[in-house]
């Protein structure tokens, strides 16, 4: 299966700073990596698909970039509601797998 | 609006089984898979299968082949997700997911299920 790694495991940012989460997969993945965010208590939320493509609803302050092996989620200007969990899935091969995630704290 | 709305909490035994159920609302139930995913406390997402809910075609984790079945009734537009043989390690929320493919856009509560002696 497709191993994703994501980086760093936690990262502390002030807030109106920007976050630079990163994702790497074991093997190519094209395009299809999605990134979710998730807080205490609550469902994963869809922010971005297809590497790069904002989901319904989600501010321009989150970005996706990459392809292949290689993905970046950019949050510009963080805002308190940001402050959470953030996973990235590959969606290009069998089983579907997440990375272990990222937690964005407020520094 | 889009919603997924999910059983609610159980407690089970080991080796017991439980069934999850996920009802769809405010889109066309056919049109989208349905996927399960599982939250170990404290832990990440993990991807247990899919299933089309059109034609009933499922594709599971090899993981949980043989303890996994995914179910949907188009007629009430709700999915069903049951674990068998159930163990400690299966303590876990587990939640269902709206997706066009292979990435899920809706979420549903999540059924947090304890299985403890």
């Amino acid at each position: 299966e497709v191993v994703m790694t994501q980086s760093p495991a936690t990262l502390s940012v002030s807030p109106g700073e920007r976050a630079t989460l990163s994702c790497r997969a074991s093997q190519s993945v094209g395009s299809n990596l999605a990134w979710y965010q998730q807080k205490p208590g609550q469902a994963p939320r869809l922010l971005i698909y297809g590497a790069s493509i904002r989901a319904t609803g989600i501010p321009a302050r989150f970005s996706g970039s990459g392809s292949g092996t290689e993905f970046t989620l950019t949050i510009s200007g963080l805002q308190s509601e940001d402050f959470a969990v953030y996973y990235c899935q590959q969606y290009n091969n069998w089983p579907r797998t997440f990375g272990q995630g990222t937690k964005v704290e407020i520094k | 609006q889009v919603q997924l709305v999910q059983s609610g909490a159980e407690v089970k035994k080991p080796g017991a089984s439980v069934k999850v159920s996920c009802k769809a609302s405010g889109y066309t139930f056919t049109a989208y898979y349905i996927h399960w995913v599982r939250q170990a406390p404290g832990q990440g997402l993990e991807w247990m299968g899919r299933i089309n809910p059109n034609n009933g075609d499922t594709d599971y984790a090899q993981k949980f082949q043989g303890r996994v079945t995914m179910t949907r009734d188009t007629s009430i537009s709700t999915a069903y997700m049951e674990l068998t043989r159930l163990i400690s390690d299966d303590t876990a929320v587990f939640y269902c997911a709206r997706g066009p493919s292979g990435y899920s856009d809706s979420w549903g509560q999540g059924t947090l299920v304890t299985v403890s002696s």
